[in-house]
């Protein structure tokens, strides 16, 4: 596609049950990534991948989080036994290459998914 | 790990007139600083980024500067249009071999007034 595209665009959900979230990243971009938005702040970072491969998963707050990109393409954000402070804007990004390279290290972002947990 | 900081939280500026956003950071290994600028209901989106060997950059309106001794960077926008007015995020990563796992700031509320 022509750039990130992540789904749902919104999802409500009740607490104590599990969310997936799904982003596609652009067509042949090695490196994705993982962030969370709250309210009036930055990006806070989750997690990436390059290509199927988890590279650091530091940023996940707690083993409730998960997150997969079986084939090195499109990636699943699972949070299981959702709490109300997992409440956020969940944006994805990626990147062409993931090394310090003259072609450029410019992370491409999604419209994000807007979870709310009641 | 990277702490980044950026001032002001807001900023409203006139028609015209310069804006500039201060950045610092606190991981001296940090080498490529881009700046974001997000609008409502969109994703954060690259205007313009700087690496370390270099201390300034500028495209069009647009410039950044790096000072690596005292650990912070700066966006200027001159001239500024209503067509401005967003939410800017500062950001500092490693880049290299790391990928490109970035530490943001806050943000600043820009706002440029007819």
């Amino acid at each position: 596609g022509a750039g990130v595209s992540q789904s749902p665009r919104y999802k409500v959900t009740k607490r104590g049950q599990d969310v997936a979230l799904r982003c596609d990243p652009i067509s042949g971009h090695v490196s994705l990534y993982w962030y969370r938005q709250a309210l009036g702040q930055g990006p806070e970072f989750l997690t990436y991948f390059n290509y199927e491969a988890q590279q650091d998963k530091s940023g996940l707050p707690n083993d409730r989080f998960s997150a997969e990109r079986p084939e090195g393409s499109i990636s699943t954000l699972t949070i299981q036994r959702t709490e109300q402070r997992d409440s956020a804007m969940y944006r994805c990004a990626s990147s062409l290459v993931y090394s310090f390279s003259p072609l450029g290290t410019e992370a491409f972002f999604g419209q994000g998914t807007r979870l709310t947990v009641v | 790990g990277e702490n980044v900081e950026q001032h002001p939280s807001t900023l409203s500026v006139q028609e015209g007139d310069s804006a500039v956003i201060k950045c610092t950071y606190s991981d001296s290994a940090s080498n490529y600083f881009p700046w974001y600028k997000q609008e409502l209901g969109k994703g954060p989106q690259l205007i313009i980024d700087i690496r370390s060997n270099v201390g300034e950059k500028k495209d069009q309106r647009i410039a950044v500067t790096l000072n690596k001794t005292a650990k912070h960077f700066s966006l200027h926008i001159t001239e500024t249009q209503p067509e401005d007015s967003a939410v800017y995020f500062c950001a500092a990563s490693k880049g290299t071999g790391g990928g490109n796992k970035l530490t943001f700031g806050t943000g600043t509320q820009l706002k440029v007034e007819l």
